[in-house]
């Protein structure tokens, strides 16, 4: 059972802004990183944002990161149908168990 | 660029052991820390191990502790992961994958294809 929670879906028509949040506690995302991965079906995940807010090279500016206090959040602005996928957050955990967490994920579709 | 390249999945009866690969290209393999992720069939990412640069730290999620065992060879850049009694739940795409940051851990900035292991009867 992960400890990032996300909602397990989102939607919107192209051109839209889709926001994704990723809800964790102090011991994970509020201490530490937050890294956004796009895994698109049957492929491999590809980071997208790194250290919170930071856009990988070659990511397109419609995707971008924020992160207040334990909660942050993956915006994506004029939604186009190829950024159909999943979406995941992840933070290194400080807590008594697993010590790299995932969100559960979300599924985005373009209607 | 970056090349990560899993290998040794297949299929295996529950309690055997099964040892995966991942050949790295592209970087400094010992300047990074490694991970192994995996995913269950429909179902999320999830962490398996960790391996510092220099394999001094290693860490392991509970779902696989004392079952798995993740290792590397600097000069081969090689990663392993071994895994002995396994289960049906450890059925998944294992990923092999590589830390952003050198020396450090924050995340993982580059995944490999993934290599599926299958345990059944």
């Amino acid at each position: 059972q992960s400890v990032l929670t996300q909602p397990p879906s989102a939607s919107g028509t192209p051109g839209q802004r889709v926001t994704i949040s990723c809800s964790g506690s102090s011991s994970n995302i509020g201490s530490n990183s937050v890294y956004w991965y796009q895994q698109l079906p049957g492929t491999a995940p590809k980071l997208l944002i790194y250290r919170d807010n930071q856009r990988r090279s070659g990511v397109p500016d419609r995707f971008s990161g924020s992160k207040s206090g334990t909660s942050a959040s993956l915006a994506i602005t004029g939604l186009r149908s190829e950024d159909e996928a999943d979406y995941y957050c992840a933070a290194w955990d400080e807590g008594l168990t697993d010590l790299y967490v995932f969100g559960t994920g979300t599924k985005v579709t373009v209607l | 660029q970056v090349q990560l390249v899993e290998s040794g999945g297949g299929v295996v009866q529950p309690g055997g052991s099964l040892r995966l690969s991942c050949a790295a290209s592209g970087f400094t393999f010992g300047h990074h820390a490694m991970y192994w992720v995996r995913q269950a069939p429909g179902k999320g990412l999830e962490w398996a191990a960790v391996i510092s640069y220099d394999s001094e730290n290693i860490f392991y999620a509970d779902s696989v502790k004392g079952r798995f065992t993740i290792s590397r060879d600097n000069s081969k850049n090689t990663l392993y992961l071994q895994m002995n009694s396994l289960t049906i739940d450890d059925t998944a795409i294992y990923y092999c994958a590589k830390e952003d940051l050198k020396w450090e851990t924050a995340g993982p900035d580059s995944w490999g294809q993934g290599t599926l292991v299958t345990v059944s009867s």
